[in-house]
């Protein structure tokens, strides 16, 4: 089945350090791949996409995203932490852009703590 | 006012009360959704509308109803809940379906 994961339920990082979420999938062709944001209480805000050309790709508030494919990975990543960006984080992907079988899937989420 | 907006974002209601969320989107998207978050478990997919008619049903149970009236309107509503169905209810948008979603922020249900 196809599926999301993120290894990572909690993570605990200090401020000023750099952050990397991972996000890996299983699909036999390359999907359309997302980064979610949700602080307490509120809605998933999307940082960044992925539809091809260049892997790296840039997102809002300083983040970033590597795609692998012989990895089957979407890693997210920032190379310093502000207290702020303290939420849960959700790597989701969808099969068929655009399409009638496309709905977004979902990881599970990380949950990213900063310390001061 | 922009994005997607959800109301209330709070809720209490008993499990005879009949309610209704509103979901509303200017962002001039084609398919909109319903999604449950519940504490510990992953976002599940409640329902599916593209161009104003529903396209997905993911064995919701029939005391949750959604409607679509137009294509910037999403409700959902509520009849005969029960405790397990607080949680928080998010609305989003898409330019179609199976594009990237843009999300409301919530609203908040608790059933007593």
């Amino acid at each position: 089945a196809q599926s999301v994961t993120q290894p990572d339920i909690h993570i605990t990082v200090s401020e000023g350090a750099s952050l990397e979420l991972r996000c890996n999938y299983s699909y036999g062709a390359t999907p359309y791949l997302f980064w979610y944001v949700q602080s307490p209480g509120q809605g998933l805000q999307l940082l960044l996409k992925y539809f091809s050309g260049d892997t790296l790709v840039q997102g809002i508030k300083g983040f970033e995203a590597e795609f692998k494919r012989s990895q089957s990975s979407f890693n997210l990543r920032k190379p310093s932490v502000h207290w702020s960006d303290a939420a849960e984080y959700f790597c989701a992907v969808v099969l068929n852009y655009g399409g009638s079988q496309g709905n977004l899937i979902f990881g599970k989420g990380t949950k990213l703590s900063v310390k001061p | 006012e922009t994005g997607v907006t959800q109301t209330p974002r709070h809720l209490v209601m008993g499990m005879t009360n009949k309610k209704s969320l509103k979901c509303e989107q200017h962002l001039g998207h084609n398919a909109m959704y319903w999604y449950k978050q519940s504490a510990k478990k992953p976002l599940e997919l409640m329902f599916v509308y593209s161009l104003e008619e529903r396209v997905e049903n993911n064995s919701v149970p029939s005391r949750f109803s959604p409607e679509c009236p137009n294509s910037s309107h999403l409700f959902l509503h509520l009849h005969t809940l029960q405790p397990e169905d607080s949680a928080l209810y998010l609305c989003a948008s898409s330019p179609a379906q199976g594009s990237e979603q843009y999300f409301g922020p919530g609203t908040r249900l608790t059933v007593t």
